[in-house]
């Protein structure tokens, strides 16, 4: 059974740092290019970052572009999300996904609040 | 980046009746492989967004039948047949031909 279970969201102030994670299982992560896709409370879905199957390519969201990084662990099974320099307007829930031509799977999501 | 309008953004049904939403992209989502890849999620209350159709028609092993795609270049349609309670939730097309990906604003269904 496909699984994406996220963590480490959390309260976090305006300019400071957080580490998202994206634990997989019930497939083979490895052969699988994953994303980043947010949803801030009451809106709509916004696609944050995405990373290939082997990591030697990454792409971003001009909003999140020199900020945020995505990066994986293939062995462990798991992707990351490193933010940096947060702002209120990063709040929202992360989820990831599994796929790049469709989203064949999602997490629950973590929800990430920036406030002072 | 590809801007995604959806159409509408709420859509009361009554049970048993179809539903149509549509999903217009401001340019070709035909990718360079021939391939287009324009999806569907659902999303549920309280829940994930769930994929339901991929490259405009393909319904993903489990989904009803009732719930069916169609449509090429600019122009995408979600259909469901006969509108069940269990289809409650807001319906969003996604495209993932190039990157940013980009989502439609969501369409609201919820039962008259």
């Amino acid at each position: 059974q496909v699984q994406l279970v996220e963590s480490g969201g959390g309260v976090v102030q305006p300019g400071r740092s957080l580490r998202l994670s994206c634990a997989a299982s019930g497939f083979i992560f490895s052969s699988y290019d994953m994303q980043w896709v947010r949803q801030a409370p009451g809106k709509g879905l916004e696609w944050v970052a995405g990373i290939w199957y082997d990591g030697n390519s990454k792409y971003y969201a001009d909003s999140v572009k020199g900020r945020f990084t995505i990066s994986r662990d293939n062995f462990k099974n798991t992707l990351f999300l490193q933010m940096n320099s947060l702002r209120a307007e990063d709040t929202a829930v992360y989820s990831c996904a599994r796929g790049r031509t469709h989203l064949s799977a999602w997490g629950q999501g973590t929800l990430v609040t920036v406030s002072s | 980046d590809i801007v995604m309008t959806q159409t509408p953004l709420s859509l009361p049904v009554t049970l048993g009746q179809p539903a149509s939403i549509s999903c217009r992209s401001s340019q070709s989502l035909v990718h360079s492989d021939g391939n287009t890849y324009l999806s569907w999620l659902q999303q549920r209350p309280g829940q994930p967004p769930r994929l339901l159709i991929y490259e405009i028609s393909d319904r993903l092993s489990g989904v009803p039948d009732r719930f069916s795609g169609s449509g090429a270049g600019t122009d995408f349609t979600l259909k469901i047949s006969r509108v069940e309670a269990e289809d409650v939730g807001v319906y969003s097309c996604v495209q993932t031909t190039q990157f940013p990906f980009t989502f439609g604003e969501g369409t609201k269904v919820e039962i008259k």
